[in-house]
């Protein structure tokens, strides 16, 4: 079974700058996240997607983050503008169903360092 | 979610059994306990979770007391890989959503 997928697997930004992150979950699955992970910090989610509708967004900075899953398959987190605080590991997991008994698989990350 | 408790740090020699505890006393009857794990560079690797009965796995065995209050993750024979931070969270319907809320985890070290 071929795990989550994530690219780019690093990004060097300017601060003002836009980028977007890309995320292929595991086939079929239908739940999928988005978390930050600041250096020395446990993962904080962003945004949890059933299909391809917001399930939980509460935590995610929407005048600068957005974030999309078209066709409920794979997802692209944005930051427009982005800034300094924004340095972290954007992480991807996605999960066969939603429901507290479903484990979440994770992908290696992208790391994005804005300067 | 309830909150979770863990020692920031741990060592375990190589070859021996690690058993990293976690305190959960808030912890209400539907909410389960998830035991993840993270080695440097990678993304969070999930690695058992219960409800109430302990479990075992191909990976580790979770011990959960019958107050359910806390829990003790046992990986029964440490190797160097086994090196990473471990995380013990606490997922039910009391916290909303079911993402999953990461504390600071306990550092494994697996000294050869």
């Amino acid at each position: 079974e071929a795990g989550v997928a994530q690219s780019p697997r690093y990004k060097i930004i300017e601060k003002r700058q836009s980028v977007a992150f890309w995320c292929n979950p595991i086939s079929g699955h239908a739940t999928l996240y988005w978390y930050q992970q600041i250096l020395g910090q446990g993962p904080k989610l962003l945004i949890q997607f059933q299909n391809n509708g917001v399930v939980d967004d509460s935590q995610l900075p929407k005048d600068r983050f957005s974030a999309e899953r078209l066709k409920g398959v794979d997802s692209t987190l944005k930051i427009q503008p982005a800034k300094l605080e924004d340095s972290a590991v954007y992480l991807c997991a996605s999960s066969p169903r939603t429901g507290y008994n479903s484990p979440l698989h994770f992908g290696n990350g992208t790391r994005l360092t804005v300067t | 979610d309830a909150k979770t408790t863990q020692p920031t740090s741990m060592d375990c020699a190589e070859g021996r059994a690690a058993n990293l505890p976690c305190n959960h006393s808030t912890i209400s009857g539907n909410e389960y306990v998830y035991w993840y794990r993270q080695i440097h560079s990678q993304g969070p690797q999930y690695i058992i979770h219960g409800l109430k009965n302990n479990e075992t796995n191909e990976m580790a065995s979770l011990i959960i007391t019958e107050d359910r209050k806390s829990s003790t993750l046992i990986l029964p024979h440490a190797t160097l890989r086994d090196t990473a931070v471990y995380y013990c969270i606490v997922s039910g319907p009391g916290g909303g959503a079911d993402g999953l809320t990461f504390g600071k985890g306990t550092h494994l070290i697996i000294q050869p």
